[in-house]
């Protein structure tokens, strides 16, 4: 069983609609942290949790420790939002060797 | 600050045939690594560095050598590249510690022939 798992692999929206997107663990974890790639490969730092919620303009991460759950929200979704979301855990166990999601991609049309 | 460098972006090899990826970084960060990313597959660790000194395999070392040469700089050579080490390589640093951020260079795409 993956020790990460992200869902769902492929998402399509149309503009302006709200994007969930989830990542489900089985490891301990002192935190998650949200990557988003873009369609040319440069990989950006969205969110990093230990607990509870963060918002950073339309996008919104949350963390559920007791559940091992953590889900990513767009509002008012954009082309430009269109990526790869991966979600990263930072294993209790080894602080150093992170484990990654295998990524969901967003696509947005107008 | 120009965060996490890698050089080169793009190269082409022939099988056999033996490189040298850089990787530097500016933040003053402990820890560094190396991941590969192939097409419908997440991010892999290949070998990390925990501190100046010290480095660790991944998940996929094998083929693969890496060398810390002091904090800022992070290498990976290829002695004998083949075909399957075709991939988007990708360095990182961050600081030690459970709740620091990874920071990403901007990959180096790699095709051996």
């Amino acid at each position: 069983k993956n020790e990460v798992e992200q869902s769902p692999q492929n998402l399509t929206a149309q503009e302006g609609e709200f994007i969930t997107i989830n990542c489900s663990y089985s490891v301990g974890i002192s935190a998650l942290h949200w990557l988003q790639q873009h369609p040319g490969g440069g990989i950006v730092s969205l969110f990093m949790l230990s607990s509870g919620k963060k918002k950073h303009g339309r996008l919104i991460a949350t963390i559920n420790i007791q559940e091992k759950h953590s889900s990513l929200h767009i509002t008012a979704s954009h082309p430009r939002d269109s990526a790869v979301y991966i979600c990263v855990l930072h294993p209790a166990y080894n602080t150093d060797k992170l484990i990654f999601g295998t990524g969901t991609r967003l696509q947005v049309f107008p | 600050n120009a965060g996490v460098t890698q050089t080169p972006k793009f190269q082409v090899l022939k099988t056999g045939q033996s490189m040298t990826l850089q990787c530097a970084q500016d933040m003053n960060h402990n820890s560094m690594y190396w991941y590969r990313q192939d097409p419908g597959m997440g991010l892999r660790l290949i070998y990390y560095s925990a501190s100046e000194g010290t480095t660790d395999k991944g998940e996929v070392p094998n083929g693969y050598n890496v060398s810390r040469l002091n904090k800022r700089e992070f290498s990976l050579r290829l002695e004998s590249a083949a075909p399957s080490q075709t991939s988007v390589y990708f360095c990182a640093s961050r600081l030690q510690g459970s709740y620091n951020e990874q920071f990403f260079g901007p990959g180096t795409r790699l095709t051996v022939l």
